[in-house]
């Protein structure tokens, strides 16, 4: 039972160049979502899934795409990488949507 | 707006001695509060959570206490060991707003001393 993971662990892109982050889960669960965590702001919102086939927009959604076509699946997609988005993601999954599993992050670097 | 924040950002506890660790948070209308421990490197991982109509909740080492009347959410962690060192971050959230609105404080760091 592997949990949430996440790849890949590092990253580093040009401005402009598109890229997808992976997540996936092994436990089932039907909600997922992507965070971004900053220094100083605590993890926020990007985009969530309720079930395949459903997702929905966070508190910082712009710039980002997400598709859920399987359970177990949660990929996001930059855009057009800005700088703005050097910050590590992390992808969580849910049964109960109160407690959280994290994988264990993607550290993004946007030049 | 919505807030979750801490008193202190940073703390640090001999070993074997309690810690406590504070929140603040606005939202009167959130159902669950919850405690995540962040170690370096990793994706933070739940600890413990606490529903809006329960004043305390103890698990293995750790207790959370909710004051509703002055909004405010501890954790306290019995006879801290090395291996607590971490960031600790507080979250709330409400049923009805499923996904929607966990809303994280920016985060406790705990160092345990030798």
């Amino acid at each position: 039972n592997a949990g949430v993971t996440q790849t890949p662990k590092f990253q580093v892109l040009k401005t402009g160049q598109s890229m997808t982050l992976q997540c996936a889960q092994d436990m089932n669960h039907e909600y997922m979502s992507w965070y971004r965590q900053d220094p100083g702001m605590g993890l926020r919102l990007i985009h969530y899934s309720v079930g395949a086939g459903i997702t929905d927009q966070g508190e910082v959604p712009n710039g980002y795409n997400v598709s859920r076509s399987t359970t177990e699946d949660f990929p996001l997609r930059l855009l057009s990488a800005a700088p703005s988005q050097t910050s590590v993601y992390f992808c969580a999954s849910s049964q109960d949507r109160i407690s959280l599993f994290f994988g264990s992050g993607t550290q993004l670097s946007v030049l | 707006g919505e807030s979750v924040g801490l008193h202190l950002p940073t703390l640090s506890v001999q070993e074997g001695d309690n810690s406590i660790i504070n929140c603040a948070y606005s939202n009167s209308a959130s159902d669950y509060f919850i405690w995540y421990k962040q170690e370096s490197g990793k994706g933070p991982q739940f600890i413990i959570d606490i529903r809006s109509n329960m004043d305390k909740r103890q698990g293995q080492r750790v207790t959370v206490l909710l004051n509703k009347t002055v909004k405010h959410l501890s954790l306290q962690i019995a006879a801290t060991q090395p291996g607590d060192s971490a960031v600790y971050f507080c979250a709330e959230t409400s049923r009805d707003n499923y996904g929607q609105n966990f809303v994280f404080g920016p985060g406790t760091r705990l160092s345990v001393l030798p």
